[in-house]
């Protein structure tokens, strides 16, 4: 079974703080993504990546990054976290290259993130 | 921007109960994923469909591809307690990689 791993479940920080959320894969699949999940707005895609040192943007990237130094490891960073970035974090990865929409999605069981 | 609309967003039915999720697009989706996600987890996939017109089964959960693979339905017979849950429908786009868009989620109570 691939098992996706998010490092933390809850995480308080304060306004302005550089947080970084990390997710790690057993898998070894190419394909990485973050989301992050509001009430009424299902998922929306922050970052993912295709390899490792690659990154692309999603649907809504303002304020975050995103690393990938190993296939296994996708971090994502919050470079001033504000108010508005209070949210529940998903991580996933995905097998299959190029365009292997098709692939199920694998989920970690998120963190849920709190800025004061 | 690609959107897929989910409804209703809430369901509460007696356990018994036959319901219906729907999920709309003015787009075409080269697939259409639902997924369930519990309270402290993440979504599980629940099937996948890929050509229009798929009908895919799953026990008691029926799963449709609209012909023209803008639209889906998930259709629950007799529901169950266990049910219960957050359901998710996620499009793949064309030419997009293995981006997904999600539609916003039905959260479904059975009641016993």
């Amino acid at each position: 079974d691939v098992k996706v791993t998010q490092s933390s479940r809850y995480l308080v920080k304060r306004t302005g703080e550089k947080v970084f959320l990390e997710c790690v894969q057993d898998m070894d699949h190419e394909n990485m993504f973050w989301y992050r999940q509001d009430p009424g707005l299902g998922l929306r895609l922050i970052y993912f990546s295709y390899d490792v040192k690659m990154k692309e943007k999603g649907d809504i990237p303002e304020g975050y990054s995103v690393s990938r130094e190993k296939k296994e490891r996708f971090s994502l960073i919050l470079e001033s976290a504000s108010t508005n970035q209070t949210s529940m974090y998903l991580c996933a990865s995905r097998g299959g290259t190029g365009t292997g929409g098709n692939q199920p999605q694998h989920f970690g069981d998120g963190t849920r993130l709190s800025i004061l | 921007t690609q959107l897929l609309e989910q409804s209703p967003q809430f369901l509460s039915i007696q356990e018994g109960e036959n319901l219906t999720v729907y999920c709309n697009s003015s787009s075409v989706f080269s697939s259409l994923q639902w997924y369930r996600q519990e309270p402290g987890e993440g979504p599980v996939l629940l099937v996948t469909v890929v050509t229009g017109g798929e009908v895919k089964k799953l026990k008691r959960l029926t799963f449709q591809f609209g012909d023209a693979r803008k639209d889906s339905s998930l259709h629950i017979t007799a529901a169950q307690p266990g049910d219960t849950g957050l359901y998710l429908c996620a499009g793949g786009p064309y030419n997009q990689g293995g981006k997904l868009i999600f539609g916003q989620g039905t959260e479904l109570s059975v009641k016993p």
